[in-house]
This record gives structure tokens, C-alpha cells and sequence, in this order.
């Protein structure tokens, strides 16, 4: 079945950049998605990518998607501590009603001052 | 909009008792889910419906688990009997037809349910 991989784990340097690497299955996914988890929180959208785009970027973040590799990456430049929290890869699945999403384990993003 | 409502946002009970989640989903949406977060098995998709209609439950554990979708701005999720093993963190997320055109789900604040 379908299946989103990711490490659980990143510890950056304040200012450097982050860079989060999540591998998917499904060929046939029209978005990707790298959602946001605040501590305490719920998970909230950060960014998403559609499956014909090979680059997005919006200021500090750059999504990157090999479609040939199925592997989706999000680089966040310039990392701030306000950037710790955990970062899910989901992968669209089906059409209309049966729409949902395949979801990776997370990444945890520890910043070290 | 005041966004996906969850209550209670805590529930401590005892190994046995009876649990009910509520979602209050954005009006207008209509697809609303339920996951469960656990550190061992991360995020996993319960239940959603469409439409107040159960569309994919195959995510729900057990029979102890039931919801129900009885009107476009509420949803339910029942324990009984509740498991230590159901201790978890649980969230309601709702989708709007339309509303994006990358179908984002919105997420509640979760109920963080622990079973003594």
C-alpha cells in the first residue's frame, strides 16, 4: 500500500539551513504537503507542492520534488528557534469524496544555539 | 472563523469508563477527520466522512471505537470500554469542497486522552 517515509529526527545550528527529506509511493498524487506541529498544538499547513511543479518557493521555504525519485524535500534557510517543532510529509491519495492523505511519521527539527 | 473545535482538550479517566471526543468542524466544510497521535505509531487516520457519510473506517481499531457525523457541524467519537492502550493525543481535522484547491485540511487543537 502507500507509504511516506521520513527521518524522525534533525538537529540544526541557529541561522543554518534545514533541510527535511521525505520519500512517498504513490506515483499518481496530484499534491504533496509538509504540514507544521507546534508543541501542544494541532498540525497546520505549511507549504504544499502540485505534482507537475518541481520547485516551490515561498521566503524562507524551498520544496523540491523528484518525481522520478518520489522524493519531496523542504529546506528551510536561515532556521530560527522559532522553527522547532515537528514537520509531517503527507501524500495525496484518490479522487473527490475518497480524497485523503497518506501521512509520514514526522521530523523532529531540534535547534542547537 | 474560530477554526476546528475540540472538547474536551484533556480527559483523564479510569480503564473501563465510557469516552466521548467532540469535533466541531469549519462551517461550510464537508469532509471531517479523526486521527490519532501516538509516540509509537505516529499519526493515524481513524475514520472520515464526506458528506456526514462514513466513507473509509478500515483505520478505527476496534469495535470499541464508533463515530458518528449526525449534522454538518458536529462529529463524535466514542470509547467504550476505554484501554490504557487508547491513551493518545486525538484530532478532528475538516476540508472544504472547493474552499482550496489544494484540499487542505484544517486541523483542531486535539483531546489528549489519557486511560488509567
Amino acid at each position: 500500500g502507500e507509504d511516506v517515509e521520513q527521518s524522525l529526527f534533525l538537529s540544526v545550528r541557529e541561522g543554518d539551513s534545514s533541510v527535511i527529506n521525505c520519500t512517498y509511493t504513490d506515483s499518481s498524487s496530484t499534491y504533496l504537503y509538509w504540514y507544521k506541529q507546534e508543541p501542544g498544538a494541532g498540525l497546520q499547513l505549511l507549504t504544499y507542492i502540485f505534482s507537475n511543479m518541481d520547485m516551490k518557493q515561498d521566503q524562507r521555504l524551498t520544496v523540491l520534488l523528484n518525481k522520478k525519485d518520489k522524493h519531496l524535500s523542504l529546506r528551510i534557510a536561515d532556521t530560527q528557534t522559532g522553527d522547532s517543532a515537528i514537520y509531517f510529509c503527507a501524500e495525496s491519495i484518490g479522487w473527490d469524496s475518497n480524497y485523503q492523505l497518506i501521512w509520514g511519521a514526522g521530523t523532529k527539527l531540534i535547534i542547537k544555539p | 472563523d474560530a477554526g476546528v473545535i475540540q472538547s474536551p482538550r484533556h480527559e483523564v479517566t479510569e480503564m473501563g469508563q465510557e469516552v466521548t471526543l467532540r469535533c466541531k468542524p469549519i462551517s461550510g466544510h464537508n469532509s471531517l477527520f479523526w486521527y490519532r497521535q501516538t509516540m509509537m505509531r505516529g499519526l493515524e487516520l481513524l475514520i472520515y466522512f464526506n458528506n456526514n457519510v462514513p466513507i473509509d473506517d478500515s483505520g478505527m481499531p476496534e469495535d470499541r471505537f464508533s463515530a458518528k457525523m449526525p449534522n454538518a457541524s458536529f462529529s463524535t467519537l466514542k470509547i467504550q470500554p476505554s484501554e490504557p492502550r487508547d491513551s493518545a493525543v486525538y484530532f478532528c481535522a475538516s476540508r472544504g469542497a472547493g474552499v482550496s484547491s489544494y484540499n487542505e485540511q484544517f486541523f483542531g487543537p486535539g483531546t489528549r486522552l489519557t486511560v488509567l
